[in-house]
């Protein structure tokens, strides 16, 4: 099965830049996505194909690739950012997958 | 504006079959353009991805489940069905639908609903 490995935690002081990466062999030819969960709420499309933001989504939410690799990028990071990042993915027949997901903590 | 929500029974018991309901509002299950995705998230876990049915009624299961998932649509009633047969503790969880698109994939969630397995 396809697999994407994201950093446990990820922290930050409010209005630093945070980074979290997700790893997978699959990334230089399919699309990263991710999402956002705050506890107890659903997630939420923060970044598709790679680096595009849906509408109502902040400037301050990023998404690139580079080989293997993605990268969520938070600019100005803020209390309210705190959440769980996931990426996801998907490959040629094989089940589409999300990382283990991030803990982002700003303070 | 799309909605989706997800209705299904609390509380199941070991070997049982769970059934979950998707019903949606703001689109049309009708074309392999759109499709409806079940994704699953134990407590305190990761997001697992479970199954989805497209609009021309193609399926695709997760390799791991595939044996015990069944997904269906009804087109008129705006409404899709997971089974998962062989119920197991290690199956509680909040089990969450999903709008799908080919371009932004999950782009919305309903609220999800937490079921456990339990005697």
């Amino acid at each position: 099965s396809y697999e994407l490995t994201q950093p446990p935690s990820v922290s930050v002081s409010p209005g630093q830049t945070a980074r979290i990466t997700c790893s997978g062999d699959a990334l230089p030819k399919r699309y990263a996505y991710w999402y956002q969960q705050k506890s107890g709420q659903a997630p939420v499309l923060l970044i598709y194909e790679d680096s595009e933001r849906p509408s109502g989504i902040p400037e301050r939410f990023s998404g690139s690739t580079s080989g293997t690799m993605a990268t969520l990028t938070i600019s100005g990071a803020q209390v309210d950012d705190e959440a769980d990042y996931y990426c996801y993915s998907t490959d040629s027949g094989t089940t589409p997958a999300f990382g283990g997901g991030t803990k982002l903590t700003v303070l | 504006q799309i909605t989706l929500k997800e209705s299904g029974p609390m509380l199941v018991k070991p070997t049982q079959t769970l059934t979950l309901t998707c019903t949606f509002s703001g689109f049309s299950l009708s074309t392999s353009a759109v499709g409806v995705a079940w994704i699953r998230q134990p407590p305190g876990k990761a997001l697992e991805w479970l199954a989805l049915i497209y609009g021309s009624d193609d399926k695709r299961y997760s390799s791991g489940l595939r044996s015990r998932l069944s997904i269906t649509k009804n087109t008129s009633k705006n409404h899709v069905v997971l089974t998962m047969t062989n119920m197991d503790p290690v199956d509680t969880g909040t089990y969450y639908c999903a709008h799908w698109v080919p371009q932004q994939q999950l782009d919305y969630w309903g609220q999800g609903t937490l079921i456990t397995v339990s005697s």
